[in-house]
């Protein structure tokens, strides 16, 4: 039970590129999230998706594009990395049935992204 | 605007003794409020939620925490400490469905985090 991964689990890269890092649930989630981790800030979401072909933006979505073709993959791409992106990123998918419930969000192990 | 605040950066313990790790919310209407746990080099672990019911809640790892909903808290407590439970502590609150438009999903408001440190 493979549950929520993440690639790469570490890259470095330099300011202007493109960068993009993967996320991959084997539950079949409808809901999946990425946010990025920095000292001070705690989680802060940058986007998620409801289901494929939707998403929106969350708190910190400047600079990001997401995409959602297939349901378990949810990846994230920084168009033209910026020092200011250098963050750890974590992917989370939860399963929502219906309006009343609480469903908890999992969270891949991170990927720690630095831009020189 | 919802928020969550977690007022200490740090939490020291002596093994063996009582923890506490706070957290205060502030949300629109009844909230649905989480505890996770984050080791190093680690991803976010669950640890437990409340829905509604009983005030008090019991998760993973022997942890609980107590729902108050007159002080607006939602703090994780462990009777006995572990060396092992050093980590960071995140509490995340949640609106309701019932508050929310159906596509905005249940997005978590996080805290900055506590770190817990029990030395033996």
């Amino acid at each position: 039970d493979a549950g929520i991964t993440q690639s790469p689990r570490y890259k470095i890269t330099e300011t202007g590129r493109q960068v993009t890092l993967m996320c991959h649930q084997t539950w079949s989630h409808s809901y999946m999230f990425w946010y990025r981790q920095d000292l001070g800030h705690g989680l802060r979401l940058i986007y998620y998706s409801a289901a494929a072909d939707i998403t929106d933006k969350g708190e910190v979505p400047d600079g990001y594009v997401v995409s959602r073709s297939k349901t378990e993959n949810f990846p994230l791409t920084l168009e033209s990395a910026t020092r200011s992106q250098t963050s750890v990123y974590f992917c989370a998918s939860s399963e929502s049935r219906d309006r009343s419930s609480a469903d908890t969000q999992y969270f891949g192990p991170g990927t720690r992204l630095t831009v020189l | 605007a919802q928020s969550v605040a977690q007022p200490e950066d740090q939490v020291n313990v002596a093994e063996g003794n009582p923890l506490t790790v706070k957290c205060t919310y502030s949300v629109s209407g009844n909230p649905y409020l989480f505890w996770y746990v984050q080791y190093p080099n680690r991803g976010l672990q669950f640890l437990l939620k409340y829905i509604t019911g009983d005030n008090l809640v019991k998760g993973s790892y022997g942890f609980e925490a107590e729902f108050n909903k007159s002080q607006t808290s939602f703090h994780l407590k462990k009777p006995s400490a572990l060396v092992s439970d050093s980590a960071l502590y995140f509490c995340a609150v949640r609106e309701r469905w019932d508050y929310m438009i159906y596509n905005q999903g249940g997005k978590l408001i996080f805290g900055q985090g506590t770190e817990l440190s029990v030395k033996p």
